[in-house]
C-alpha cells in the first residue's frame, strides 16, 4: 500500500460548482497535514494545513479523520483559477526524522 | 515571504556528465530538502540536510549526492548523468521549529541526452 494516495482525476467541473478530493494515508501515528496546488509545469504551493478540528480559508475547507485516515479538501464556487493539481502531504517518520510524503495530486478542471 | 531560488530553470547535459543544481533560500530555513517530480509518481526525496554539513538520504539517494556547507545553500550532485535522471527538480525548505510546511524553489528541468 502507498503511503499516500489520491485520486489522480481529472475532476471537471463546472465554474460555480463544489468539488471535494479525499487523500488517504497509511501510517496512523501522522501528524501533520497539508494541502498544497501546483500549476502546469510550477512549483508546489502551500494551499492550506489540516487541523484536527478541520479548518476553513475563503472557499476552501480542509478535514481530517483519523480514524478512517484521510484527509480532504472541499472547494466551493469553483472558479476557473481553481484549475490546478492538488497534492496532499503527510508527515511520517523515518529513522528518527519526520519526512514529508507527498500523494501523486488530483487534478481538477474548471470549465466555464 | 519566503524565497527559494534555484540556479537553473532548464538545463541539457550529455550522459556521463556532472551535474551540479543549485538551491538558496533567504529565510534561515535549518531545514533543506531536494526532490525529483516525475509525471505518474510524484514527489520522490533525494536528500535532505537538517543542518549545515548534515545531511540524510531520502527514498532515492542512488545516483545522487549532496552539499550544505552553507546554511542558505543545498546543492544536488549527479556525480555521471544518465538519461533516466531526466526530471523536474525540486528544492524545498522548512523550519520544523514551526511546523512541517515546506516552500518549493521554482524547479530544474534537467533533460539527459
Amino acid at each position: 500500500r502507498k503511503e499516500v494516495e489520491q485520486d489522480p482525476g481529472p475532476f471537471n467541473v463546472p465554474e460555480g460548482a463544489t468539488v471535494a478530493f479525499n487523500c488517504t494515508y497509511s501510517n496512523s501515528a501522522s501528524q501533520s497535514f497539508f494541502w498544497y496546488r501546483q500549476d502546469c509545469r510550477k512549483e508546489p504551493k502551500l494551499l492550506m494545513s489540516v487541523y484536527s478540528s478541520g479548518n476553513e480559508d475563503g472557499r476552501f475547507t480542509a478535514q481530517l479523520n483519523r480514524a478512517s485516515q484521510y484527509i480532504s479538501l472541499l472547494i466551493r464556487d469553483s472558479k476557473l483559477s481553481d484549475s490546478a493539481t492538488y497534492l496532499c502531504a503527510v508527515t511520517f517518520l523515518n529513522t528518527g526524522f519526520q519526512k514529508l510524503v507527498f500523494g501523486t495530486g488530483t487534478r481538477l478542471l474548471v470549465s466555464p | 515571504d519566503v524565497k527559494v531560488t534555484q540556479s537553473s530553470r532548464y538545463l541539457v547535459k550529455r550522459t556521463g556528465e556532472k551535474v551540479f543544481l543549485e538551491c538558496v533560500q533567504d529565510m534561515d530555513h535549518e531545514n533543506m530538502f531536494w526532490y525529483r517530480q516525475d509525471p505518474g509518481l510524484g514527489l520522490r526525496l533525494i536528500y535532505f540536510s537538517y543542518d549545515v554539513k548534515m545531511k540524510e538520504k531520502g527514498d532515492i539517494p542512488e545516483g545522487y549526492s549532496v552539499s550544505r556547507e552553507k546554511k542558505e545553500r543545498f546543492s544536488l550532485i549527479l556525480e555521471s548523468a544518465s538519461t533516466n535522471q531526466t526530471s523536474m527538480y525540486l528544492c524545498a525548505t522548512a523550519t520544523f521549529l514551526v511546523s512541517y510546511e515546506q516552500y518549493f524553489g521554482p524547479g530544474t528541468r534537467l533533460t539527459v541526452t
